[in-house]
C-alpha cells in the first residue's frame, strides 16, 4: 500500500528532553504533511510541506515544534521540549500535489514520561 | 470549524454479514479518503473519491459532495477487517479533516 517510511516506530524520552522522529516520502511525492494522533484517536494537523517549503502549519507547530524537509535528505519533525501531552502517534504523509489523495507511512508512537 | 461528524462509533458484526458507515460533512468537502487502521496504528487507504461510487473486492464507498456525506459499505465481513475505519475530507486548506471513527469488531 504505501512505501513511506517513518523512523524510529517508537520513541520515549522525558519531559523537556527534545524529540525527532523522520519521514522519508515515497518517490516522486512532492507534498508532506504531519498529523498527530492521540490517545482518543484525533488526528490534529501539524504541517505541511511542498518539496522544502512550509505551506501551512498551525500556532503548537511555531512555537515548540520545528520541522523540515531538506533536498536529498529525510523530512524531520523535533518537539525541543517534550511535555506529557506530546505523547502521540505522529504520522506523517505525502502526496503527488497539494490535492491528491495521501498515503501514511506507519507513524513514531512518542511517550513522553 | 469544518467538521466531520462519523457514524457509528462502533459496530460488531458476524463474519459474512455486512453493514455501512457513514460521514457527515458540515461543509463542502472537495474530496474524501477511507482508511482501516490496524492494531499497529498503520493507516491503510481503502478508497480516495473526488465524487461518485467506487468499488474494490467487497468495499464500496460513495461520495455525494452536494449533500455532503459519504458512505462505505462493507460486505460478507472478514476477521481481517477487524479494526478501526476513518474518513477524512479534504476541506479547501490542502489538510485532511477527519472522522472520529468507528471500531468495527468481526466476530467468527
Amino acid at each position: 500500500n504505501s512505501k513511506v517510511i517513518q523512523t524510529p516506530r517508537y520513541l520515549v524520552k522525558g519531559q523537556g528532553q527534545k524529540a525527532k522522529m523522520r519521514c522519508i516520502p515515497e518517490k516522486g511525492h512532492p507534498v508532506v504533511f504531519w498529523y498527530q494522533q492521540n490517545k482518543n484517536n484525533e488526528f490534529k494537523f501539524l504541517i505541511n510541506f511542498q518539496n522544502q517549503e512550509v505551506l501551512q502549519q498551525i500556532d503548537m507547530t511555531e512555537k515548540r515544534f520545528s520541522a523540515e524537509c531538506p533536498s536529498n535528505s529525510p523530512c524531520s519533525l523535533e518537539i525541543q521540549s517534550s511535555e506529557a501531552g506530546d505523547s502521540a502517534l505522529y504520522l506523517c504523509a505525502s502526496s503527488r500535489d497539494r490535492y491528491a489523495e495521501q498515503f501514511f507511512g506507519p507513524g513514531t508512537r512518542l511517550t513522553v514520561l | 470549524g469544518d467538521q466531520v461528524e462519523q457514524s457509528p462509533s462502533a459496530l460488531s458484526l458476524h463474519e459474512g454479514t455486512g453493514s455501512a458507515l457513514r460521514c457527515n460533512f458540515t461543509t463542502t468537502m472537495r474530496a474524501v479518503q477511507w482508511f482501516q487502521q490496524n492494531s499497529r496504528g498503520s493507516l491503510i487507504n481503502l478508497f480516495y473519491l473526488a465524487s461518485g461510487t467506487k468499488e474494490n473486492g467487497r468495499l464500496k464507498s460513495t461520495f455525494n459532495s452536494k449533500e455532503s456525506y459519504s458512505t462505505l459499505h462493507i460486505r460478507d465481513a472478514q476477521l481481517e477487517d477487524s479494526g478501526t475505519y476513518f474518513c477524512a475530507a479534504e476541506a479547501g486548506n490542502y489538510q485532511l479533516i477527519w472522522g472520529s471513527g468507528t471500531k468495527l469488531i468481526i466476530k467468527p
